[in-house]
């Protein structure tokens, strides 16, 4: 079945560690995106990519980076993990750009 | 660039009782429209958009909105509320084909039985 996934559902982690945040889709999108949400609050576009080698920044200045080398694959890596990354990340992928996005189930971010 | 307001923070409904949530958009041209559900841990989902065509869109679990160009509006309604609809309500605009959706603040719906 089609669906997009998300890696670790929950983390918690102390400052200065390096983290990755997986997500993997097997929708066969070409566009990903990863989305910061504080709880009760708006969608923030951090990251987006369109396809394989291809990433770009969102609306929301972030100090994470991402990678496209598969097409299924795009994950997300905080080099240093500070307490103001403390949030939830979700992860998306469309077929189209202007599309329906379909969401992961997202990663909550506790950095103590 | 495009922009999308949606008014209510918090609405609470009684189950059974009508349900109509606000969304206003800014956008010179036709807007790609869209209204997702969360629920408390989730990811979100898609509950209905619209494209072009009938400005009035079915959706998924009961759910409808309507396209008013003249109100720069999408608002969703539900005829008959269910504990279960109590979620975060998202509306979502895109302009144009090679245009990032932008999300509204999102509206809280509580239901009290």
């Amino acid at each position: 079945e089609a669906d997009i996934y998300q890696t670790p559902r929950y983390l918690v982690i102390g400052t200065g560690k390096k983290i990755t945040l997986e997500c993997s889709q097997t929708m066969g999108h070409d566009k990903m995106y990863w989305y910061q949400q504080d709880p009760g609050m708006e969608l923030h576009l951090i990251h987006y990519s369109y396809g394989v080698n291809s990433t770009e920044k969102g609306d929301l200045s972030s100090e994470s980076t991402v990678s496209r080398i598969r097409t299924e694959h795009f994950p997300l890596t905080l080099e240093s993990a500070r307490p103001s990354h403390t949030s939830q990340y979700l992860c998306a992928s469309s077929a189209y750009i202007v599309d329906e996005q379909y969401f992961g189930p997202g990663t909550r971010l506790t950095v103590t | 660039a495009q922009s999308v307001t949606q008014p209510d923070i918090h609405i609470t409904v009684s189950e059974g009782a009508s349900l109509e949530l606000r969304c206003n958009y800014s956008y010179g041209a036709t807007p790609y429209l869209f209204w997702y559900v969360q629920s408390p841990g989730q990811g979100l989902q898609l509950l209905l958009k619209y494209f072009s065509g009938d400005t009035l869109v079915q959706g998924i679990k009961g759910f409808e909105a309507e396209f008013k160009r003249s109100q720069s509006s999408f608002n969703l309604r539900k005829p008959s509320v269910h504990w279960s609809d109590a979620a975060e309500y998202f509306c979502a605009v895109g302009a144009g084909t090679a245009s990032k959706l932008t999300f509204g603040t999102g509206t809280r719906l509580q239901v009290t039985l």
